[in-house]
């Protein structure tokens, strides 16, 4: 079946301004987690959900981003005042269960200009 | 101490040879231990997962796991250039939930 889809590819966008990434996980997958990866490191965590619900946001770095998954399937992590620190590759992955292997999406390019 | 630490590279092999990238990681209770890989401007794949002690083999692709010395590695056989590529390891923390925890990544290049 399809793989996990984000959306848009690449955003460019103004510091002070609101963003909002999508992700669509693969079909049955009931984990979806959040990562944003800089140029040289490794993904970095930043908030999972099982179901409707965010059981882990210990990675948020702070209160301008934020993330939802109203119906248990397409996340949207929205981010506040963006910073140019904020500029990023964020990367969405689901999983069948807790505890299996994540399969990541294609991700998102943010640049903060 | 990182959680989890690989090093970065450069690792340079010729063609053929076996590849060998190592991964350390700091929690003693970690159960689950994965490898993925990610080409240059692209989203990480995974290739290997690991969940008890000793080696796992894929295809050319070996993982090997020793929890009491908290290390895990991945042998490539039979290298070949379009293995070139950063390898992430990635470590199921324990109580860290169900996320997982990844390396800085190995870079590693197969020579012609």
């Amino acid at each position: 079946g399809a793989g996990v889809s984000q959306t848009p590819s690449n955003k460019v966008t103004e510091k002070g301004k609101y963003v909002e990434l999508r992700c669509d996980p693969i079909s049955g997958h009931t984990a979806l987690y959040w990562y944003r990866q800089s140029l040289g490191q490794g993904p970095e965590f930043l908030i999972y959900f099982q179901g409707t619900g965010a059981a882990d946001d210990s990675g948020l770095p702070n209160d301008r981003f934020f993330a939802v998954r109203p119906e248990g399937s397409v996340s949207t992590l929205k981010i506040q005042r963006t910073e140019r620190g904020d500029s990023a590759v964020y990367l969405c992955a689901s999983s069948r269960f807790q505890g299996t292997p994540l399969h990541f999406g294609n991700g998102t390019r943010l640049t903060v200009t | 101490q990182k959680e989890v630490e690989q090093n970065s590279g450069p690792l340079s092999v010729p063609e053929g040879a076996i590849a060998s990238l190592n991964c350390t990681y700091s929690d003693r209770g970690s159960q689950s231990f994965f490898w993925y890989r990610q080409y240059s401007g692209k989203s990480p794949e995974l290739i290997m997962s690991i969940y008890s002690n000793g080696d796992k083999e894929d295809g050319r692709f070996t993982a090997q796991l020793n929890k009491a010395s908290q290390y895990v590695s991945l042998l490539i056989r039979d290298s070949q250039p379009s293995d070139s590529a950063t390898y992430l390891c990635a470590v199921n923390i324990q109580g860290g939930g169900n996320k997982l925890t990844f390396g800085t990544g190995t870079q590693l290049k197969v020579e012609l």
